[in-house]
Formats: C-alpha cells, sequence, structure tokens
C-alpha cells in the first residue's frame, strides 16, 4: 500500500518565525508529483506548493518551500515569516499512477500561529 | 474566474434514503475528482472522471455509491440507502487533466450528515 506519515499531528508557530511541517511517503513509483495543501477551519483546501520528482530543485512559493529528498521519500515543508493566516490543517499529498493523477492524502498537521 | 462549486454545503438525510451531491468544476478542466473526509478515515479518494469516463471506480466504498459526469462539466455523487458510516465531507476537485498531472482546485464541500 501507498503510505503518507505526517508524524506530528499538532504544531505551533510564534508569528514571524518559521515552522517545519514533516512527510515522508512510500511507493515504488519514480515519477510522481508532491503537493501541499492547506485546510483553514471555512473546509476550502488550498493548493499550498507543488513538487515534480524528477526535479532535483527544492520547489518555492513566498514564503513556502520544501526540502524533498527523494531517496529517502520525505518531502517537508518550511513556512518562514509565519502569519495569523497560516493557521490551518495542513496535508501533504503525493499524487502517483501516471496521468490519473488522484492525492493520497496524509492525516494532517493541525499548525497553530501564536501572535 | 469562477472556482470549483458543490451544491448542498450541507444536507441532512435519514438513514435508507438516497442522496445526490453536484459539482461544478472549472471551465476548461477535464479532469474531476471526489473525494470523503470523515474523522475516522481522513481523506479518501473516491473516484476520478477524465472527461465523461470513470476510468478507475476502485475508490468508492460500496455500490450504493455511484457517480456520473455529464457534457465534460457537472458531476453528480449520488449515495442510495445511506447509512450513518456515509456522514462525512464530500469534496469535489478539478484539474486541467491529460498526460500532466497537474495541481487540482477543490471545492468547499459538501457536509452530509445522516441521522
Amino acid at each position: 500500500a501507498q503510505t503518507v506519515t505526517q508524524s506530528q499531528p499538532e504544531m505551533s508557530v510564534q508569528e514571524a518565525e518559521t515552522v517545519t511541517l514533516s512527510c515522508t511517503y512510500d511507493t515504488s513509483e519514480s515519477d510522481y508529483y508532491l503537493f501541499w495543501y492547506k485546510q483553514p477551519p471555512s473546509r476550502q483546501m488550498i493548493l499550498v506548493i507543488r513538487q515534480e520528482a524528477y526535479k532535483q530543485q527544492n520547489a518555492t512559493e513566498n514564503r513556502f518551500s520544501v526540502n524533498f529528498q527523494k531517496a529517502a521519500k520525505s518531502f517537508s515543508l518550511k513556512i518562514s515569516d509565519s502569519q495569523l493566516g497560516d493557521a490551518a490543517m495542513y496535508f501533504c499529498a503525493p499524487s502517483y499512477g501516471g496521468s490519473q493523477g488522484n492525492l493520497i492524502f496524509g492525516k494532517g498537521t493541525k499548525l497553530s500561529v501564536k501572535p | 474566474g469562477a472556482g470549483v462549486s458543490q451544491s448542498p454545503s450541507n444536507k441532512v438525510t435519514e438513514k435508507g434514503k438516497d442522496v445526490e451531491l453536484r459539482c461544478d468544476p472549472i471551465s476548461g478542466h477535464t479532469a474531476l475528482y471526489w473525494y470523503r473526509q470523515s474523522l475516522g478515515q481522513g481523506l479518501e479518494f473516491l473516484i476520478y472522471f477524465q472527461g465523461n469516463s470513470a476510468p478507475d471506480k476502485s475508490g468508492l466504498p460500496s455500490d450504493r455509491f455511484s457517480a456520473e459526469r455529464t457534457g465534460g462539466s457537472v458531476s453528480t455523487l449520488t449515495i442510495q440507502r445511506t447509512q450513518q458510516e456515509d456522514s462525512a465531507v464530500y469534496l469535489c476537485a478539478s484539474s486541467l487533466g491529460g498526460s500532466i498531472v497537474y495541481e487540482q482546485y477543490f471545492g468547499p464541500g459538501t457536509r452530509l450528515t445522516v441521522t
């Protein structure tokens, strides 16, 4: 089975500080995509960042960046200069299996941001 | 442009009744996905459409669940003879589809409560 593990059910960060959310996954595929999504209390799932497994360069999107370690099957998300609006559930979600592209979600990490 | 919309936003039904959940994807998105989010099971993939075709129905939890998509646009997820374990948030997502795995854009979800 293809599994996704987010080992931190809850995390807390001070406003303006940096936090890293961890994710490991298990697959025998060589070509795949990795995503981080956030889900605030409004329930709307929002894309944070995307990484193609064939790219060695880590993806960045403004204050959000990833540390992608393909051999270790690790895909962590770093949030810099944390803001109150970053408080949400964060889901790591690989996508395998060619063009079908369905996401396999981890159980999520609940991030709180303290003012 | 308009995002993914879902209706109804909330649905309360009695055990044994049938329900229909609707999803309007982003215009031009050929791929459409249904997921279920529940406290016990987390986020689960249900079904994927490319155009009007659903090549993979293996995620549907039982034969009480069915889905269709018409005109390459609107999709309906139908649950027959609802059970209490069907209570969950049903999320729909769409993407450009094709040979590349594009990011998915999610709707706000339908919260289904079976009493």
